[in-house]
């Protein structure tokens, strides 16, 4: 059973444009949301983070976004550069069970 | 560097045979996480540790793996009599401490082929 879902395995973006990447998930006791970018041969690297207590966070050109009523959130890049193209997983985590449960990744491909 | 090592970073072995991938988290984090990610799916929680102590155990897909941490820092993991569908890369993570809204950091992997 799969407690985090993407249900987009892939996203083509043009250069400059916006970038949104989706997640849902389905135990609505989780209350801590990551995002992770992977390039290939190398392991996930921590994106952006969020608390159940927010509904937004912003790091530069990375903002999540988070709806716990729809059990929802999605990374916006802005502006998408080429460097972006990657493999992004979101993650989350219900607090004191030290267990992350990650969805299966959307392949972002930042066209120039 | 700092980071998260992992070694091999790519083994091919037999079917049947016992392999061991280790894993040397970032000095100080007392959290150890390993994740599974097979062709094409997302992570799979295997295993994670508190210090020595491995409080969750419950992501072993079978009694053919183990996982043990010794001193608070390297963990091996270790899966016997290799089959086919053990074939994966194997992810190590560690974080400051376990839960509380800690972020964890990854190794490159370790990719395992069984032939």
């Amino acid at each position: 059973d799969q407690q985090v879902k993407q249900n987009s395995p892939s996203l083509s973006v043009q250069e400059g444009r916006i970038s949104i990447l989706n997640c849902d998930y389905t135990n609505s006791m989780f209350d801590y949301f990551l995002w992770y970018k992977k390039y290939p041969a190398e392991g996930p690297t921590f994106l952006i983070s969020i608390s159940s207590i927010k509904d937004k966070n912003e790091d530069g050109r990375f903002t999540v976004f988070l709806n716990k009523s729809a059990k929802h959130l999605s990374l916006h890049i802005v502006p998408s550069q080429p460097g972006d193209s990657a493999v992004y997983f979101c993650a989350a985590e219900r607090y004191n069970f030290n267990k992350f449960y990650f969805g299966s990744g959307t392949k972002l491909n930042v066209k120039p | 560097g700092a980071g998260v090592s992992q070694s091999p970073s790519n083994k091919v072995t037999e079917k049947g045979k016992d392999v061991e991938l280790r894993c040397d988290p970032i000095s100080g984090h007392t959290a150890l996480y390993w994740y599974r990610q097979s062709l094409g799916q997302g992570l799979e929680f295997l295993i994670y540790f508190q210090g020595n102590s491995a409080p969750d155990k419950s992501g072993l897909p079978s009694d053919r793996f183990s996982a043990e941490r010794t001193g608070g820092s390297v963990s091996t993991l270790t899966i016997q009599r290799t089959q086919q569908e053990d074939s994966a890369v194997y992810l190590c993570a560690s974080s400051l401490v376990g839960s509380n809204n800690q972020p964890q950091h990854f190794g490159d992997g370790t990719r395992l082929s069984i032939l």
